[in-house]
């Protein structure tokens, strides 16, 4: 069964906080690696791939752990913008295109 | 910034009605989706389509469901006999060729409410 699992939350924080949301997939065989980020009843809207090597933009950092099945997002210096739905996303190497999506962590930065 | 349209969006049907789900992609991409996301759930894979035909479709999409891209920009899911449990919200997505072909932009989607 592929799936995908995150702590539902959610994470309130205070502006310029750090937080960090995990991830765990099924399934050894998965290749491709996202988060993305969905607003209350909007679409998902991709923030970025996840790397083995890990990879930043601004501020936000993604980590990937391959041998543990592991996904971390990392944000620092929250804005009262990031609140959202944070989705992990795998692509276990079906179709183009065929994601699974978890459910998502809901952060919500207050002032 | 190029995006995804999709209409309407709102849908209210009568169960056993058929509904016709419309999405116009961005223009360069050559994949596109369907997802759907009931309230309160994961959003769910329905079915991808490349080069005029489907490439993999999943469980839920089964024969009540069928995609169609009738010209050069439209896309359609239709639902031949609508459910209440097909409620659900509906989004449209597609990807551009080449290497980031996996990156996914949905459409802002289309809420169907079956009664």
């Amino acid at each position: 069964r592929k799936e995908v699992e995150q702590d539902p939350g959610p994470f309130n924080v205070p502006e310029g906080a750090t937080v960090a949301f995990n991830c765990t997939y099924s399934n050894s065989a998965s290749q491709s690696f996202f988060w993305y980020r969905q607003d209350c009843r909007k679409e998902p809207k991709l923030l970025m791939s996840v790397y083995s090597s890990g990879n930043e933009d601004g501020r936000f950092t993604a980590q990937l752990n391959r041998a543990s099945q592991y996904i971390s997002l990392l944000i620092r210096d929250s804005k009262l913008s990031d609140s959202a739905t944070y989705l992990c996303v795998v692509n276990y190497g079906g179709s183009q295109g065929n994601l699974i999506f978890g459910k998502g962590t809901k952060l919500s930065v207050k002032p | 910034e190029p995006e995804v349209t999709q209409t309407p969006s709102h849908q209210v049907t009568q169960m056993g009605q058929e509904v016709i789900l419309r999405c116009v992609p961005i223009s360069n991409h050559l994949y596109f989706y369907w997802y759907r996301q009931i309230l309160g759930q994961k959003v769910e894979f329905l079915v991808s389509f490349y080069n005029n035909e489907i490439s993999e479709k999943s469980e839920i999409f089964d024969d009540q469901f069928s995609v169609e891209r009738p010209d050069g920009s439209n896309f359609t899911l239709k639902i031949r006999s609508t459910k209440l449990e097909d409620s659900a919200m509906y989004f449209c997505a597609s990807s551009p060729p080449g290497r980031t072909n996996e990156k996914l932009f949905f459409g802002s989607g289309t809420q169907l409410s079956v009664l």
